[in-house]
Parts: C-alpha cells; sequence; structure tokens
C-alpha cells in the first residue's frame, strides 16, 4: 500500500497475556518508529530501528516490552504480561525524508 | 532533554475565522525542525506544516501558516478561514537536526470547529 499499515487496529487483552502488534512501513523507508500515545497525551517515542537495526530503545517502558525488524521492512512490537498502564494507542511511522505516520493500533488490557 | 509545551488543551473557532494554537519549547540546540500534525478521531498523524529552525522565514501551507519565534522558542499555528475538517487534536512537535529523528511532541490542543 501507499501509507503505513499497523495491524490489528484494535486488540483488547486480558491481563497477564502477551500481545503483537504489526507495522508495514512504505516500501523502501530505511527508519521506523514505534511511539506510544496514553489517552489525552501526545505520542511518546518508543524505540527507532534503522534497516534491522534497533538503534534506541530508550523509550522502551520495561523489559516487557520488546520490538523488532529481522529483515528490515515489517515490524513487530510485542508486549508480554500485559498490564493495565499498557493500555494505549500505539502508532508506528517510517522515515524517508519526513515522518509517516500509520493509523495505530488500541490496546485496552482488561 | 528538549520539551515541548502546549498551554491550551481546547480551543474553539466559528467556522471561516482565523484561530491561533500556541506552542513553547525548550532546547539547547540552534539546529532543529519544529512540526504541526493534525490527529483526527481516525488516529492518522498527518503532517500539517514544518519549520526549520535555520530558516528566518515562517513557514506557510495554504490555510496553515506558522509564527516562528526562535529567540523566544515560539512556534504558533494560525488557521486561517478554519473548515469543519480542521476539527481535531493538533500536536506540536520538536526534532533535533541530525541524530535518529524521534520526535518530542506536546500534550495537543483539541480545536473545535463550530458551523
Amino acid at each position: 500500500g501507499a501509507g503505513v499499515s499497523q495491524s490489528p487496529r484494535y486488540k483488547v487483552a486480558k491481563r497477564g497475556q502477551d500481545v503483537a502488534l504489526r507495522c508495514d512501513p512504505i516500501s523502501g523507508h530505511v527508519s521506523l518508529f514505534w511511539y506510544q500515545q496514553a489517552l489525552g497525551q501526545g505520542p511518546e517515542f518508543l524505540t527507532y530501528f534503522q534497516n534491522e537495526a534497533q538503534l534506541d530503545k530508550s523509550g522502551l517502558p520495561s523489559d516487557r516490552f520488546f520490538a523488532e525488524r529481522p529483515e528490515g521492512s515489517v515490524s513487530t512490537l510485542k508486549i508480554q504480561r500485559t498490564q493495565q498502564e499498557d493500555s494505549a494507542v500505539y502508532l508506528c511511522a517510517s522515515s524517508f525524508g519526513g515522518l509517516y505516520f500509520g493509523a495505530g493500533t488500541r490496546l485496552s488490557v482488561l | 532533554a528538549q520539551t515541548v509545551t502546549q498551554s491550551q488543551p481546547e480551543m474553539s473557532v466559528q467556522e471561516a475565522e482565523t484561530v491561533t494554537l500556541s506552542c513553547t519549547y525548550d532546547t539547547s540546540e540552534s539546529d532543529y525542525y519544529l512540526f504541526w500534525y493534525k490527529q483526527p478521531p481516525s488516529r492518522q498523524m498527518i503532517l500539517v506544516i514544518r519549520q526549520e529552525a535555520y530558516k528566518q522565514q515562517n513557514a506557510t501551507e495554504n490555510r496553515f501558516s506558522v509564527n516562528f519565534q526562535k529567540a523566544a522558542k515560539s512556534f504558533s499555528l494560525k488557521i486561517s478561514d478554519s473548515q469543519l475538517g480542521d476539527a481535531a487534536m493538533y500536536f506540536c512537535a520538536y526534532l533535533n537536526q541530525g541524530g535518529s529523528e524521534k520526535l518530542v511532541f506536546g500534550k495537543g490542543t483539541k480545536l473545535t470547529v463550530n458551523p
């Protein structure tokens, strides 16, 4: 597709469940970012990839959060043993001379 | 660390009128970029306008323009001839030149456009 695609759009998880969020960046975009947006807040940086290399993971809130981009294209953000405070919209963006965002995945942890 | 502050949680404007959204930021860097993003209920973050800090001329994109005051570290967005489709959350964002393009966002301003 022409834009950044994220799936699923909505995810409901029971507390303690593992979840995986997918991001398909724009074809050819080298840089890929994950942001977390809590309700009523601006997005906050989680992690950054350049191709398959994860160059910055300083924003990941805990070791339950893990991101990968094994072939330098599609990326997956995995959250293990989800907690209620993980409820947020998770935005992916890819970059090539500008930052292009996907529509996000809304995660609700019950 | 850089910070971005949007002091207006909500703003409203009448259709066809002009509204200005405020943004201030804090940085010790001299080279950087500033952005305004629009986020409608669909959640898609859309780039509205971009300003390079080294440029003195204020950026303009159709009905959207900025007032960039580097010394004051202020970056306001003016929307002229407001339209119903302008209703959204607006986020101001900062980016260091070079580095990882890690955007720092403000908390946003919710703009309502009244018919």
